[in-house]
């Protein structure tokens, strides 16, 4: 099925500890982006890219790095977990209209 | 930045009554969007309006782009228990940068059977 696929679904770190959330799309959209959800925050926008070999930062990039790997795959990383990372990240691409979202990230940082 | 204000922040109704939320900006949008997010799941879009005054149906549901191009209103009528969830509001403005949708803090919906 067409859409957004992320990886993995659920995430335990420690405090300190790194890791990649990866994110694929087969819809051949240019622009893809990741988003934070927290409680009552709603859906906050960490980076995008607007095409294949560019990033910008959005509303909250600090402890974030991304990386653009080709048309259909932009990766998240974190590489020094935090409790303040504790969230729900989801990927979406999209171009002219609205954007079309993943299943979700569920990380803990303890 | 620019901020949505959306409103209620939940909603708890009987099954088979309608529902109203609404969306409010300090900024025009060129573009407001409708999504729905079912629990576990990542937000889905319901409407996409693009003119001021425009009034789009979607099955129950029924959304209209403000005249000020500033707010924006969802109704739901006669509702289902699946329509438990979030529903956010996102405003785009052309005039900015690639990564301008801009997100409500949502209204969460709990339907009694």
């Amino acid at each position: 099925n067409a859409g957004v696929t992320q990886t993995p679904k659920f995430q335990v770190l420690k405090t300190g500890q790194s890791m990649t959330l990866q994110c694929a799309q087969d819809m051949n959209h240019n622009s893809m982006y990741w988003y934070r959800q927290d409680p009552g925050m709603g859906l906050r926008l960490i980076y995008y890219s607007a095409s294949e070999g560019t990033t910008d930062k959005g509303e909250v990039p600090n402890g974030y790095n991304v990386s653009r790997l080709n048309k259909r795959e932009f990766s998240l990383r974190l590489e020094s977990a935090a409790p303040s990372q504790t969230s729900v990240y989801f990927c979406a691409s999209g171009e002219t209209v609205g954007y079309t979202f993943g299943s979700g990230t569920r990380l803990t940082v303890v | 930045g620019q901020q949505l204000n959306q409103s209620p922040q939940s909603m708890f109704i009987q099954e088979g009554e309608d529902v109203s939320m609404n969306c409010t900006s300090s900024s025009i949008f060129n573009t407001w969007l409708w999504y729905k997010q079912d629990p576990g799941e990542g937000p889905v879009l319901l409407i996409a309006l693009y003119k001021a005054g425009e009034l789009t149906s979607n099955g129950r549901l029924t959304a209209q782009f403000g005249i000020t191009r500033k707010d924006s209103f969802l109704n739901i009528s006669a509702s289902i228990p699946s329509d438990v969830g979030i529903y956010f509001c996102a405003g785009r403005n052309y005039g900015g940068s690639q990564g301008n949708l801009i997100f409500g803090k949502g209204t969460k919906l709990s339907v009694k059977p």
